[in-house]
């Protein structure tokens, strides 16, 4: 156990839908990240926030959104459910986002969530 | 643009059979380069961090070497249980923290 706790581990749904992706962080990092992982593209960078908020922003599509909640908590949401969208994806967080840190900090990563879009 | 880049895509071992997985990379300032393992349907597991040319680090049947443009990871007599995907990642210094990833070598170890 990492840790790092992601729900729901496996969510099947249809085109056009919208889900959300919940992710705890591990106790005492204040950062969250989103990685999307398929078969073809390999593991995704999607969005950081740190302590609240927004940190940096990879390759996120417009229809998807994130947030951190003031428990740190972060919620994920995929909406207008592409087939394409089915993917693992993968919660990290790591306990320091001070881009002015000369040290390199290890992302700890959850056990994903599996979505299929039919 | 940083990028990393993994060969072989796949590897297949005799048990015992020591090889190297080598990962390239590209990148605007390197904060670190780090090594992960991932089994089937779950979740990359830390291995190593590399910040500088130069730098070694072992841990059991793996040794993780750091060049100026790539890193490469030595699995000195491979068991079965060796089996998994390892990814390269790093992260830049202008781009915070997140982790730019190859797209891994699946290794497999044969009893």
């Amino acid at each position: 156990d990492s840790g790092v706790t992601q729900t729901p581990k496996h969510l099947i749904t249809a085109t056009g839908q919208r889900v959300t992706l919940r992710c705890s962080p591990r106790s005492g990092d204040l950062s969250v990240y989103w990685y999307q992982q398929s078969l073809d593209q390999g593991l995704q960078f999607l969005i950081q926030y740190y302590n609240g908020e927004e940190r940096a922003k990879g390759n996120i599509l417009e229809r998807f959104s994130a947030q951190q909640f003031p428990d740190l908590h972060s919620e994920l949401n995929l909406s207008s459910l592409e087939l394409g969208d089915s993917a693992l994806y993968f919660c990290a967080s790591s306990d320091n986002s001070d881009i002015r840190s000369s040290g390199a900090n290890v992302l700890t990563f959850g056990a994903g969530s599996r979505l299929t879009v039919l | 643009e940083d990028q990393v880049t993994q060969s072989p895509e796949a590897l297949r071992l005799q048990e015992g059979e020591s090889s190297s997985l080598n990962c390239s990379y590209t990148v605007s300032g390197l904060r670190g380069l780090f090594w992960y393992r991932q089994d089937p349907g779950k979740g990359p597991e830390f291995l190593f961090t590399l910040y500088s040319a130069g730098e070694e680090k072992e841990k059991e049947r793996l040794k993780a070497t750091l060049t100026k443009k790539e890193s490469f990871l030595h699995i000195t007599a491979p068991k079965p249980e060796d089996s998994a995907t390892y990814l390269c990642a790093v992260q830049a210094r202008k781009a915070g923290t997140a982790l730019i990833f190859g797209k891994g070598t699946t290794l497999s170890v044969s009893s």
